[in-house]
């Protein structure tokens, strides 16, 4: 079965905190792909990033970090020194086929 | 910076009635989808299209459900006999040469549905 797990449905940070967002995926295949999405207030899907299932290499693109462990099947999201414009649902997906698989999402509230 | 549009941007219908929710991908992208996510909840794959027939379907995506590229901009989602379960945000996403090797789908404003 191919499944997207985030377990936390809503953090609360206080601006310049730093937030983990944590991503549990499932599925049998050995080639697929790993995406986060970000749905801010306005409602459209925005992209973050996407990894391969042979690329574990961490990656970090200004604030935001990302860390890939097949091991655990985790592929987490770190925002460093949050600001009130991270506030937002991310979607982490999980891609294979023709279709990517969405996990429930974790709002994240950041206060001023 | 190309990207995807939806029209329109929010559709009132009455239950039993056919809707149209149009999109354009972007420009040189070969795959197109749609997905809904019904207010609050996840974001579900709807359907993939691609070379002018699906690719793949969910189970939400019955024979009320059907999809089509009228012309070479256009990929439309026609509902037939709404319901009120309908209601929800959907999005349209395309990608391009690679498309079913997990190429990155680039999504759409989206359509609100209401259904009264």
């Amino acid at each position: 079965a191919q499944k997207v797990t985030q377990a936390q449905t809503e953090i609360s940070v206080v601006e310049k905190e730093d937030v983990t967002l944590d991503c549990v995926y499932e599925t049998r295949d050995t080639t697929y792909y790993l995406f986060w999405y970000k749905q801010p207030p306005s409602g459209e899907l925005v992209f973050l990033i996407r990894r391969n299932s042979f690329d574990e290499q961490n990656e970090i693109s200004g604030r935001y970090s990302w860390n890939f462990q097949k091991s655990t099947s985790s592929f987490n999201f770190t925002i460093t020194a949050s600001q009130v414009v991270d506030s937002a649902v991310y979607f982490c997906a999980l891609g294979r086929g023709f279709k990517t698989i969405f996990g429930a999402g974790t709002r994240l509230f950041v206060k001023a | 910076e190309p990207e995807v549009t939806q029209t329109p941007s929010h559709q009132v219908t009455q239950m039993g009635q056919e809707v149209i929710l149009r999109c354009v991908p972007i420009s040189n992208h070969l795959y197109f989808y749609w997905y809904r996510q019904i207010l609050g909840q996840k974001v579900e794959f709807l359907v993939s299209f691609y070379n002018n027939e699906i690719s793949e379907k969910s189970e939400i995506f019955d024979d009320q459900f059907s999809v089509e590229r009228p012309d070479g901009s256009n990929f439309t989602l026609k509902i037939r006999s709404t319901k009120l379960e309908d209601s929800a945000m959907y999005f349209c996403a395309s990608s391009g040469l690679a498309g079913g090797l997990g190429d990155t789908q680039y999504f759409g404003p989206g359509t609100r549905l209401t259904v009264l």
